[in-house]
């Protein structure tokens, strides 16, 4: 089953209003990355945190890996109407022979102008 | 470069069909692996590939086929279709397995 759990499912916020969409796992992960999802498109790279309580920020986008390196948060400040999509968060797939990714389910990000 | 390309981009299978989504990247990546997108529940991977003649299970590898004959190509077979195989299917690549993963367009399959 899934090893990162990602919350919430959907958000719907006013254009101009913040979002943050978190992603837990039960074990330590040696690095997460994030993806976006244009409706109707294929996951896009946004980044890949690797540092115990790394921070890094792409414009409105900050991105957070915790200091236990299970949990990890992407925060859109100000959102636009071209931030809709679904954000997803991936980590290594545990137990796994050699590296797999496995993927939260997502949030959804509804933006009304 | 045109970076992994996906065909076909839609397909409608009869159960017990079998068929082949291909996969191809100019990159010159070494991994490459196959997810299904289904509504809610993200992407699990199906097969992945580390390099030419190597490949492995992913989360839900059952009634899919994978080779990798050469660096490029990445083909998914199913075997007989299931109505339960009815997806998005996505290619991804990258230089390595823990680098960032670059995706096709998909392939919306349909089984009925």
């Amino acid at each position: 089953g899934q090893q990162v759990m990602q919350i919430p499912q959907y958000q719907h916020v006013q254009e101009g209003e913040d979002f943050t969409t978190y992603c837990n796992s039960s074990t330590t992960l040696s690095n997460i990355q994030w993806y976006k999802q244009r409706p109707g498109g294929h996951p896009v790279f946004l980044i890949q945190l690797v540092k115990s309580g790394e921070v890094k920020k792409q414009k409105r986008l900050t991105f957070q890996f915790g200091e236990a390196k299970k949990n990890s948060s992407l925060h859109i400040t100000a959102t636009q109407t071209t931030d809709v999509g679904t954000y997803f968060c991936a980590g290594p797939r545990r137990g796994a022979g050699s590296y797999q990714l496995t993927f939260g389910k997502g949030t959804k990000l509804s933006v009304i102008p | 470069n045109a970076g992994v390309t996906q065909t076909p981009k839609f397909q409608v299978l009869k159960t017990g069909q079998s068929m082949t989504l291909q996969c191809a990247q100019d990159m010159n990546h070494e991994y490459m692996s196959w997810y299904r997108q289904d509504p809610g529940m993200g992407l699990r991977l199906i097969h992945y590939s580390v390099g030419a003649g190597i490949t492995d299970q992913g989360e839900v590898p059952n009634g899919y086929n994978v080779s990798r004959s050469t660096t490029e190509d990445f083909p998914l077979r199913l075997l007989s279709a299931a109505p339960s195989q009815t997806s998005v299917y996505f290619c991804a690549s990258s230089l390595q397995g823990r680098d960032e993963q670059y995706f096709g367009p998909g392939t919306r399959l349909t089984v009925t």
